[in-house]
């Protein structure tokens, strides 16, 4: 599959678990991104990393814990998560954040849901 | 404080009329503005921003600092065109001089036959 793609597609997890996100970019992309998506509220930014160093944490709890490899992956580690955290949580990439603007291309997402 | 609103949560048109998706903004500096499309079942992308000046399947956008609005038009609305749009603002700088970008909450569009 080509653009972005992320793994699982859906998860259910219970508050005590640990469990990772994995979203994948073949665009040649340097900035990825996450962005967390509940009913009824705009898309919130999570974490930026351009060129596999993290620019951006929006005031994200610890609980959520992203990690970037290299370029083309990208990780969120969850642990000790809350019902409330249950939500779709979007990769997305870009060629450079910033100041060229937002993500160009989004990943189709991960419904989580925390029991 | 950055802030979009969308104040449309659903518009239906019927095939051939205009549409215009309202977007309005707060920020009190240089705004970047986009509009962002999900068709149904389709993944959230990118559809046009303002400094590209761009037009895209039709649709174009003209940023007006003056009513601090970014609407979305089209005059000749397809079935296709019916999608989630969202509009988005970018401005605010993050501690690491990084410009976040915030998302109104959307509006769907529904072109009838």
């Amino acid at each position: 599959e080509t653009g972005v793609t992320q793994t699982p597609r859906h998860l259910v997890m219970g508050m005590t678990n640990k469990k990772s996100l994995k979203c994948e970019q073949h665009l040649g992309h340097n900035a990825m991104y996450w962005y967390k998506q509940s009913a009824k509220k705009p898309l919130e930014l999570m974490f930026v990393y351009s060129l596999e160093e993290r620019v951006e944490n929006n005031s994200v709890p610890s609980r959520f814990s992203p990690e970037c490899p290299n370029s083309s992956h990208l990780f969120l580690h969850l642990h000790t998560l809350q019902p409330e955290d249950s939500a779709l949580y979007l990769c997305a990439s870009s060629q450079a954040p910033g100041l060229a603007g937002g993500p160009e291309f989004f990943g189709p997402g991960t419904r989580l849901t925390v029991l | 404080a950055q802030r979009v609103t969308q104040p449309e949560k659903l518009l239906s048109v019927f095939k051939g009329a205009p549409v215009e998706l309202k977007c309005n903004y707060s920020y009190s500096g240089s705004p970047e503005l986009f509009w962002y499309v999900q068709y149904s079942r389709q993944r959230l992308q990118l559809l046009l921003r303002h400094i590209s000046r761009e037009s895209i399947k039709g649709f174009t956008a003209d940023l007006n600092k003056g009513e601090t609005s970014f609407h979305l038009k089209k005059p000749f609305a397809q079935e296709e065109d019916s999608a989630m749009y969202y509009c988005a603002l970018s401005g605010l700088r993050g501690n690491t001089g990084f410009q976040k970008l915030v998302f109104g909450t959307g509006t769907r569009l529904l072109v009838s036959p």
